[in-house]
């Protein structure tokens, strides 16, 4: 079973800054099976990026996602004040299915 | 416009059963793949089954032996049937549709809490 590990576990920023999170896997994952999501409390999941890169669709272009192998990033730039949030990353395949990194908590300095 | 409605969540004994429905819209759902997430109180998402058009299934191993997930093409509805229920099985249960290349989760249900106590 592939483990994903985020960092940092909070992320303490302000608006206009940028956010970058971390999310390392245990062994190698293919760029096409990564994914990002946002939660705000209260609300569902929402799909950032797929694909370790690419942007779902109607996510603005400050959220851009990068990386290969065992570690990825998300890069959120010019942090609005409805970013601040939970990010989790996601890996498909093999058993289980998917797997969740435990998130990254984005709040507000 | 996509969407997933959950329904079917309570407050169920330990080694109860329950079954939850997603009703989806807005999308050809019988071609599809389908898949459960739940979220314990205050923590993280936990992947917990998933279903191919064709009906191939797939659980995570807390879940198996115990609940089966299932389809209703002529319906539009995802199910997934609850069975001895743990304490540790409480948490909001997501519906979520799976992308084009089914590699991640494009569409979210938002939520039935399913809470397991005596």
């Amino acid at each position: 079973e592939i483990v994903l590990t985020q960092s940092p576990g909070t992320l303490s920023l302000s608006p206009g800054e940028t956010a970058t999170l971390s999310c390392r896997a245990s062994q190698s994952v293919s760029s096409s099976f990564l994914a990002w999501y946002q939660q705000k409390p209260g609300q569902a999941p929402r799909l950032l990026i797929y694909g370790a890169s690419n942007r779902a669709t109607g996510i603005p272009d400050r959220f851009s996602g990068s990386g290969s192998g065992t570690d990825f990033t998300l890069t959120i730039s010019r942090l609005e004040p409805e970013d601040f949030a939970v990010y989790y990353c996601q890996q498909y395949g093999g058993s289980p299915l998917f797997t969740f990194g435990p998130g990254t908590k984005v709040d507000i300095k | 416009e996509v969407q997933l409605v959950e329904s079917g969540g309570g407050l169920i004994q330990p080694g109860g059963s329950l079954r939850l429905s997603c009703a989806a819209s807005g999308f050809t759902f019988s071609r599809k793949y389908m898949s459960w997430v739940r979220q314990a109180p205050g923590k993280g998402l936990e992947w917990v089954s998933a279903i191919y058009s064709a009906g191939s299934t797939y659980y995570a191993d807390s879940v198996k032996g115990r609940f089966t997930i299932s389809r209703d093409n002529s319906k539009n509805t995802l199910y997934i049937q609850m069975n001895t229920l743990r304490v540790e099985d409480t948490a909001v249960y997501y519906c979520a549709r799976l992308s084009e290349k089914a590699t991640a989760l494009d569409y979210w249900g938002q939520g039935t809490l399913v809470t397991v106590s005596s």
